[in-house]
């Protein structure tokens, strides 16, 4: 199983909403990530997981709330989210030993609407 | 990490090969190049990486300069479902840390 999966295909939320996304890989990979894609634009990193710790925040805005609750799962879970929030939120998963890091596999990702 | 360069845009002919160009004229020695692409409402994937010498998988080819301050990705017969957008991303390579620029919007036509 070469696939990074993530549910839902698509969400629609108001700001005063709880949400949350869903990631998961069955490929033994031990780091995983979240990207925020805006249209036209290149996805930005907004969090690493290594070895089900937070190695990296981007300075993310606390609406916004990871989890890694074990080796295969990654969850971002959504409180209070803005309008602009609006993105594609795209999940990657890699092996995660040294530059292997960076050959990153890509689940089809999450489009969200903050109404 | 590094910037990068690309062209914003490029055409190519359907089986012929596409080359699209990356400068990194401030890369630095432990540095990586990667070439991801993104199909149209699709996520990213990975397509090759290189640190000197030039690499080449079942995918593409990747041709970086004797200096390092440039690269060329290679795909030798492009097809219709090789557009996209191609990102090139210099990394240390041990951190997960990519950040992807514009990109370059490969139109691969018939």
């Amino acid at each position: 199983d070469t696939e990074v999966t993530q549910t839902p295909k698509h969400l629609v939320m108001g700001m005063t909403n709880k949400k949350s996304l869903k990631c998961e890989q069955h490929m033994g990979h031990r780091a995983m990530y979240w990207y925020k894609q805006k249209a036209k634009k290149p996805p930005e990193l907004m969090f690493v997981y290594s070895y089900e710790k937070l190695s990296i925040n981007e300075s993310v805005p606390s609406r916004f709330s990871p989890e890694c609750p074990n080796s295969s799962l990654l969850n971002l879970h959504l409180h209070a989210l803005q309008p602009e929030d609006s993105a594609l939120y795209l999940c990657a998963s890699s092996r995660g030993e040294g530059v292997s890091y960076n050959e990153q596999f890509f689940g089809p990702g999450t489009r969200l609407t903050v109404l | 990490d590094a910037k990068t360069t690309q062209p914003t845009s490029m055409d190519c002919a359907e089986g012929r090969a596409a080359n699209l160009p990356c400068n990194h004229s401030t890369i630095s020695g432990n540095e990586y190049v990667y070439w991801y692409r993104q199909i149209h409402s699709q996520g990213p994937q990975y397509i090759i990486h290189g640190l000197k010498n030039n690499e080449t998988n079942e995918m593409a080819s990747l041709i970086i300069t004797e200096d390092r301050k440039s690269s060329t990705l290679i795909l030798p017969h492009a097809t219709l479902r090789d557009t996209a957008v191609y990102y090139c991303i210099v990394s240390s390579g041990n951190t997960g840390k990519l950040i992807f620029g514009q990109g370059t919007t490969l139109q691969v036509k018939p």
